[in-house]
């Protein structure tokens, strides 16, 4: 149980064009997901948590308005990178936890490897 | 704040020997304390995870993680390694009061044939 499932596996588009990655939670209802960045041999660096039927809370740093988080149902969260740069290549995860509790563990979708050329 | 250090970035061990990932945390009253692997281009999978009771939690693949109060550690272990172990571990932290899961760096796991 517990599947999180991310679309797609991996992107390549053209700088100044627009991404949309999705999560879905396929055996449970998710709330709040989250959305993370991994850059090349670094750690999970927390973007923005989903929360549904509300604003997304962006971490210290990143733009909202480039990255553009929608939680409209309980099982899914997009995220669409805006006018996507090079630099905005990376590895993007998203995770989400079925249980209410602060003690349940995240899971993780596959990961969206995005590459800006 | 929380905090989650692995003080190594790469650990290397022969197939068949124990191996220990270090993990140490720091948070504001008692730890949730989790493990995660994660393959070349892939997610996190969930290992395993303290919260409360027996100091010694097993978890999947036949790892287990023993938890170390007055020392604030949560050290990753396995009894004999094997070559599909290899890959990235992490370890993360969230405090019993709802705060945001924080993650360690990652250790680089080479279990060597």
């Amino acid at each position: 149980g517990a599947v999180v499932s991310q679309h797609p596996s991996w992107v390549i588009c053209k700088s100044g064009t627009s991404v949309k990655i999705e999560c879905r939670s396929l055996d449970f209802q998710a709330t709040t997901m989250f959305w993370y960045r991994q850059f090349p041999k670094q750690s999970l660096m927390l973007m923005a948590t989903s929360n549904e039927g509300s604003k997304a809370t962006y971490e210290q740093g990143v733009e909202k308005d480039k990255f553009l988080i929608n939680h409209a149902s309980l099982t899914l969260s997009t995220l669409t990178v805006t006018s996507a740069h090079p630099e905005d290549s990376s590895f993007y995860i998203c995770s989400a936890t079925p249980g209410q509790g602060n003690n349940s563990p995240l899971h993780f979708g596959n990961g969206t490897r995005l590459t800006v050329t | 704040a929380q905090s989650v250090a692995q003080p190594e970035d790469q650990v290397n061990v022969a197939e068949g020997n124990p191996l220990t990932v270090k993990c140490t945390y720091s948070v504001s009253g008692n730890p949730y304390l989790f493990w995660y692997v994660q393959y070349p281009n892939r997610g996190l999978q969930f290992l395993l995870k303290y919260i409360t009771g027996d100091n010694l939690v097993k978890g999947s693949y036949g790892f287990e993680a023993e938890f170390n109060k007055s020392q604030t550690s949560f050290h990753l272990k396995k009894p004999s390694a094997l070559v599909s172990d290899s890959a990235l571990y992490f370890c993360a932290v969230r405090g019993v009061y709802g705060q945001n899961f924080v993650f360690g760096p990652g250790t680089r796991l080479s279990v060597l044939p």
